[in-house]
């Protein structure tokens, strides 16, 4: 079966520091890629997405996220980590077809310190 | 802005005692999903409808229902609440037909307390 892992379920990082949370799909075929973030006691909001255009994709906030197929990867980084990053991150993909259902993984905490 | 409404931000019921959680779109989409998230875990999905099409995952207990009246409404029933159905339920909807390519948006969520 399809999944998804992320490394780390708490990543911590300094203000000002590269934020970097890492993501793995498991299949030979490439799927749709997508980063979401949650912040307490909210929904989901998309970061980015990768659909088989170029495989440096940009989001919103100051994050992006480089595909890379022999690897199998979706990191997702940002130059400089500020408070308000502060929030849970999920990778999720997708195969594609009529209910497009996404697979997620179980997510990454990330922490800024002052 | 055109969003995912979902209403209301905090339930809380009795154990046992029947619930509805509701949610509604303003991006006119075709496919509305329900997910129960628990804490520091991943959303985890329930069903959704393809248009009128209901497609309930096979882990999903009978104890949740569903319904959709109509392209902006979708409707997540409890029957029997108990105390492991304490979550975040999300709503989410996808546009775009058929692939997968276009993402979920999601609302902000109902966080359902069992006393």
């Amino acid at each position: 079966a399809q999944s998804v892992t992320q490394l780390g379920s708490h990543v911590s990082v300094s203000e000002g520091a590269l934020v970097l949370l890492r993501c793995n799909y498991s299949s030979s075929v490439p799927p749709y890629l997508f980063w979401y973030v949650q912040y307490p006691n909210q929904g989901l909001q998309l970061l980015l997405k990768y659909t088989s255009a170029a495989t440096l994709v940009k989001g919103i906030n100051g994050f992006e996220a480089e595909f890379k197929k022999s690897e199998t990867s979706f990191h997702l980084t940002k130059p400089s980590a500020h408070m308000s990053d502060a929030a849970e991150y999920f990778c999720a993909v997708s195969y594609g077809g009529s209910q497009g259902n996404l697979i997620f993984g179980k997510g990454t905490k990330l922490s800024v310190k002052p | 802005d055109a969003m995912v409404i979902q209403n209301p931000r905090y339930q809380v019921t009795q154990f046992g005692k029947p619930v509805t959680l509701s949610c509604s779109q303003t991006l006119n989409h075709n496919v509305m999903y329900w997910y129960q998230q628990k804490s520091s875990q991943a959303p985890k999905l329930l069903f959704h409808y393809y248009d009128k099409d209901f497609n309930n995952e096979a882990d999903t207990p009978d104890n949740f229902q569903s319904r959709r009246p109509n392209t902006s409404f979708c409707f997540l029933d409890i029957r029997s609440p108990g105390l492991g159905d304490a979550a975040m339920y999300l709503c989410a909807t996808r546009g775009g037909g058929q692939g997968g390519n276009q993402p979920q948006h999601f609302g902000d969520g109902t966080r359902l307390s069992i006393l």
